[in-house]
């Protein structure tokens, strides 16, 4: 089964209006942090936001909050106020077990083109 | 600051050469990865270091794939001999000890093997 399930190959908004980017993870750990990095054209992974499976309120960085659903097994990326520049792939990431295991597996990705 | 700089930016070699993929870490950054991004598998985690250490090399593929970290300034990637299917951008991150989560990729190398 895959760990991290993105169902969105490509999403588009409309500039200025919300975005949400769904995410769906399988672990059996209890402990475990989910992460959401963004690649635009140019290639390179840019860190967005991280939540940690203990933590009670949900994180925001930003225009970029995390819809965390425990219970669901949900992490989805919600973007505010959407702009041409965040046209671009984005990967939900989750890192299982405490400790020192820093080993990321990322989904496969959603295409976000923004439209003006 | 300078971020993450790989070197080359793009390879193209024929099968059976050997490659080296090179990483400079950001400056005081503790932990360093290697990942892989293809389109048929994504992006993969293929070994991490911990001030130069090798701590997980559980996705490194196969014999042919080796990293070495010789000092906290730089780590190498080497695939000898190279096949086709190693055709891949391979990405290097690094991260500090105080937030290893927040890794800062760098460029990528794109590889292309003939």
């Amino acid at each position: 089964a895959q760990k991290i399930t993105q169902t969105q190959p490509g999403m588009f908004v409309q500039e200025k209006e919300a975005v949400t980017l769904d995410c769906t993870y399988d672990t059996s750990d209890p402990s475990y942090g989910l992460f959401w990095y963004k690649q635009p054209s140019s290639g390179e992974m840019i860190f967005l936001i991280y939540q940690g499976s203990y933590d009670q309120q949900n994180a925001t960085e930003g225009r970029y909050s995390l819809n965390f659903q425990k219970a669901r097994k949900s992490a989805n990326l919600v973007i505010s106020a959407s702009q041409l520049g965040d046209s671009a792939m984005y990967f939900c990431a989750m890192r299982e077990g405490g400790g020192s295991n820093y080993k990321l597996t990322f989904g496969k990705g959603t295409l976000l083109t923004v439209n003006p | 600051d300078a971020g993450v700089i790989q070197s080359p930016r793009h390879e193209v070699t024929e099968m059976g050469q050997e490659v080296t993929l090179r990483c400079k870490p950001i400056s005081g950054h503790d932990y360093l990865f290697w990942y892989r991004q293809t389109m048929m598998r994504g992006l993969e985690l293929l070994i991490y270091f911990n001030n130069n250490v090798p701590i997980d090399d559980s996705g490194m593929p196969e014999d042919r794939f080796s990293a070495k970290m010789p000092n906290a300034s730089f780590s190498t990637l080497k695939i000898q001999p190279s096949e086709p299917r190693d055709s891949a951008v391979y990405f290097c991150a690094s991260s500090l000890w105080e937030r290893p989560y927040e890794q800062y990729f760098g460029p990528g190398t794109r590889l292309t093997v003939t």
